[in-house]
């Protein structure tokens, strides 16, 4: 079945660091791949998405790549802020509409 | 536009007890999901409706039951409450057929059963 494996946390940069958190799924044929943020006490918000092998998401300083070669989303940000402090989620989509969700990594960005 | 909603946002249950956990969405997405969130454990799918009449389990759906109610309303039912259902539940919907394949979730309901 299909499975996403997302680098385990947590993470805590300081301000303005780089950020890269890893993301590697398995699928059948050709998945939507999405970053979901949670930020403390609320749901998950859609992050930015990529629906076909090379493109590009990218959303509040936030970019992700679909690698179908190497079969990786690994979300990177150039300069991260105390706000983005949150928890990280990388998900897969199939063709029967069901998501696959990563076990999470928490971000923590200290001033 | 209130989105995904949940009710209610808290709740303690003793072991036994049943308890409904209401679900509503007003983005006419055909698709609507259960979820359960553990530490450590991301987010694992319990039920879910592809479309309003149909529901199918997901990886975890032992001791619960779900209902589609109509396009708008999924809720989930704990018929006998166990302290391992001791979780965050999370509501969502989607709609393939606009394209926009994301979920879109609620809030969450904190449950805790002793």
């Amino acid at each position: 079945g299909d499975s996403v494996t997302q680098m385990e946390g947590p993470v805590t940069l300081s301000e303005e660091a780089f950020l890269t958190i890893n993301c590697t799924y398995t699928a059948t044929g050709y998945p939507s791949l999405f970053w979901y943020v949670q930020y403390p006490g609320e749901g998950l918000q859609l992050l930015l998405k990529a629906t076909k092998a090379d493109d590009k998401g990218s959303n509040k300083g936030f970019e992700a790549t679909y690698r179908k070669e190497t079969t990786s989303f690994h979300l990177e940000k150039g300069s991260v802020q105390v706000s983005d402090s949150a928890v990280y989620f990388c998900a897969l989509s199939s063709n029967a509409g069901k998501s696959t969700f990563g076990d999470g990594t928490t971000l923590t960005v200290k001033p | 536009n209130a989105g995904v909603t949940q009710t209610p946002k808290f709740q303690v249950l003793k072991t036994g007890q049943s308890m409904t956990l209401q679900c509503a969405q007003d983005m006419n997405h055909n698709s609507m999901y259960w979820y359960r969130q553990d530490p450590g454990m991301g987010l694992r799918l319990i039920y879910y409706s592809a479309s309003e009449g149909t529901t199918d389990k997901g990886e975890v759906p032992n001791g619960y039951n779900v209902s589609r109610l109509n396009k708008r309303e999924f809720s989930l039912r704990l018929e006998s409450a166990a302290p391992s259902q001791t979780s965050v539940y999370f509501c969502a919907s989607s709609d393939r057929t606009s394209g926009r394949i994301e979920q879109y979730f609620g809030p969450g309901t904190r449950l805790t059963v002793t």
